[in-house]
């Protein structure tokens, strides 16, 4: 049974472009959030999908938006990178109020 | 919204002692504590979680405990081993229909010395 994958492991980009993150859920999850991980820093929740919307979002701003599609897969946009936006970007799947599970994670690197 | 504080950010022990490592929260209304074990590399792994109802919850040589009128709660590894060393986050959530974010603590770096 996989568990949550993410793709790719590791980007490089410059300001001023902007990515796109991949994931796909574990088995039977209908639940994507996506976290943003700065280095030596926990985790800080970008944006949670349910039912293909946005149901919950913190902190950031209008350049980072998402999607869920009818499988449950989910992809994080990243526009206009910034040098503050360089972090592990982490997904994490769940099932109703059940435990989130990540994956491990994309390194994002911005030059 | 919610705000986490995570003590100590390091802690080095000897093989086969016990590590504690602490935290607060702010928001009342937060009703579910997971905590993560992060390697080098890799992503959160859930080790143990507490819901709100619950004042203790024990698995093997785990044991995370709660206190919801002082809003802390605590992590208890006992016999500790080499593979226990690791970064841990503790979090908190309030577990609705309408989402169920967690917000982390800033992490704790175990070391477990031979």
């Amino acid at each position: 049974d996989a568990g949550v994958t993410q793709s790719p492991t590791h980007l490089i980009k410059t300001r001023g472009q902007q990515v796109t993150l991949r994931c796909s859920p574990k088995s039977g999850h209908d639940t994507v959030s996506w976290y943003q991980q700065a280095l030596g820093q926990g985790p800080q929740f970008i944006f949670q999908y349910y039912e293909e919307e946005e149901r919950q979002r913190g902190n950031f701003p209008d350049r980072f938006s998402g999607h869920q599609f009818p499988n449950y897969s989910s992809e994080l946009n990243v526009n206009a990178l910034l040098l503050g936006d360089s972090a592990l970007y982490l997904c994490a799947s769940s099932y109703g109020v059940q435990p989130q599970h990540f994956g491990d994670g994309t390194r994002l690197s911005i030059l | 919204g919610e705000n986490v504080e995570q003590h100590p950010s390091t802690l080095s022990v000897q093989e086969g002692d016990s590590a504690v490592i602490k935290c607060t929260y702010s928001d009342s209304a937060s009703n579910y504590f997971p905590w993560y074990k992060q390697e080098l590399g890799k992503g959160p792994q859930l080790i143990i979680d507490i819901r709100s109802n619950v004042g203790e919850k024990k698995d093997q040589r785990i044991a995370v405990t709660l206190n919801k009128t002082a809003k802390h709660f605590s992590l208890h590894i006992t016999e500790t081993q080499p593979e226990d060393s690791a970064v841990y986050f503790c979090a908190a959530s309030t577990l609705t229909g309408g989402g169920n974010k967690l917000t982390f603590g800033t992490g704790t770096q175990l070391k477990v010395e031979l």
